[in-house]
């Protein structure tokens, strides 16, 4: 069973910084790119950024460019979210996704979710 | 960047009842790369369709997605209790964009 777990939301400054982590488990982790997606408080979804199976290539939304940086560790079957220079706009719970294919673009399994509260 | 607008943004209707869903795309997306997501409250978002219409693990028949260019739609032929949320399109031709969902609820 695919599980994708989440850790590292919190309330943070506007200007500071937080690293999220994810979890994986269920499946071959390198075989996969995987995606955070963020969701403000009562809105839609958003893209964030996407990182190859093998941690090579990696892509993310104008609105982050920059600021944050996708990594993973495939000894630990790990996704990360480095987040700098954070604004009040990047409130959102942020979940981890797994692309259904290597690089599709499509997600086919997401964690429950970290908060992240950007306030001062 | 290719934007995508769903309509109606609130759907109302009763349990047995057909449910249609539009995504319409601001330009054509390329080889049909629109997916469907269900996401209920509290819940992280699910994946139903992906390919404008082939459905994914585990989804019911009763789902099912149709279209091409910039016109594409999400049918549930008979609402089930279980189907009442927010869905969402979203597609993958040119780089990546959500539409801002519907709400089917029950009337």
């Amino acid at each position: 069973e695919v599980q994708l777990v989440e850790s590292g939301g919190g309330v943070v400054q506007p200007g500071g910084s937080l690293r999220l982590s994810c979890a994986a488990s269920g499946f071959t982790f390198d075989d996969y790119a995987m995606h955070w997606v963020r969701q403000a408080p009562g809105k839609g979804l958003e893209w964030v950024s996407l990182i190859s199976g093998d941690g090579g290539s990696t892509y993310y939304a104008d609105s982050v460019k920059g600021r944050f940086t996708i990594s993973r560790d495939n000894s630990k079957n790990s996704l990360y979210l480095q987040m700098n220079s954070l604004r009040t706009e990047d409130t959102a719970l942020y979940y981890c996704a797994k692309d259904l294919l290597e690089m599709a673009t499509i997600f086919d399994y997401w964690g429950q979710g970290t908060l992240v509260t950007v306030s001062s | 960047e290719i934007v995508l607008t769903q309509s109606p943004g609130t759907l109302s209707l009763s349990p047995g009842e057909r449910a249609t869903l539009s995504c319409r795309a601001s330009q054509s997306v390329s080889s049909s790369y629109l997916a469907w997501y269900q996401q209920k409250p509290g819940q992280a978002p699910r994946l139903l369709i992906y390919g404008a219409s082939s459905r994914a693990t585990g989804i019911p028949d009763r789902f099912s997605g149709s279209g091409s260019g910039t016109d594409f739609t999400l049918t549930i032929s008979r609402l089930e209790p279980e189907d009442f949320a927010v869905y969402y399109c979203q597609q993958y031709g040119s780089s990546l964009s959500f539409g801002q969902g519907t709400k089917v609820e029950i009337k």
